[in-house]
């Protein structure tokens, strides 16, 4: 496996659930980043880990927890979410968290219900 | 938060054609420019990073130019194929302690008709 994999690529789940939003990048970069893309909205960055430290929470809602155990790993927990919390949530990786080329995922679609 | 603009939001073109769009962002702060490829049910593709006033990349028939004084850049791509039909997203990052962190534009919609 090459590059950057996400897991699942689609969620369905209740407002009272929990579920985790798992990556992985095979490019042994050392930042890595959650982004979301609502409906007709720009992709927004969500977190920025370096080094496996949180260097960047982008003003995001404490119902989505981010992970990371290490470099090559990625979390996003989530609990207790709203139906607007419905998107398209992209990961990414980069060498280093500056100018670096960040290389993304293909996404995992959540739907809220 | 930097303003992003990207125009236009949506472009048709005919399979030959030659095109160009345009991202804005705020002149102070610039650390770099990072231009996009998105094509549906796809990852995001890296297409340049740019950081010097001036800059020119090019790879194959897309190229890109740089203006960081007056805060925009250009998009071109010669002879527009099918194939090059995608979302093209900007994002401008502002460098100092931002950490990578880009600030996408909404985006330029391409369709490259048969």
């Amino acid at each position: 496996e090459t590059g950057v994999t996400q897991t699942p690529r689609h969620l369905v789940m209740g407002m009272t659930n929990k579920k985790s939003l798992k990556c992985e990048q095979h490019l042994g970069h050392n930042a890595m980043y959650w982004y979301k893309q609502s409906a007709k909205k720009p992709l927004e960055l969500m977190f920025v880990y370096s080094l496996e430290e949180r260097v960047e929470n982008n003003s995001v809602p404490s119902r989505f927890s981010p992970e990371c155990p290490n470099s090559s790993h990625l979390f996003l927990h989530l609990h207790t979410l709203q139906p607007e919390d419905s998107a398209l949530y992209l990961c990414a990786s980069s060498q280093n968290p500056s100018t670096d080329t960040q290389y993304f995922g293909p996404g995992t679609r959540l739907t809220v219900l | 938060i930097l303003n992003v603009e990207q125009s236009p939001q949506s472009l048709h073109v005919q399979e030959g054609d030659s095109t160009n769009f345009t991202c804005s962002f705020p002149s102070s702060n610039f650390y770099a420019l990072h231009w996009y490829r998105w094509e549906t049910a796809k990852s995001p593709e890296a297409l340049f990073v740019m950081t010097l006033n001036g800059d020119e990349k090019k790879k194959g028939r897309i190229s890109a130019t740089l203006n960081t004084k007056e805060g925009y850049s250009y998009l071109y791509i010669k002879g527009s194929q099918p194939e090059d039909s995608a979302t093209y997203l900007c994002a401008p990052n502002a460098g100092g302690t931002s950490y990578g962190k880009l600030t996408f534009g909404q985006g330029t919609i391409l369709t490259v008709h048969p």
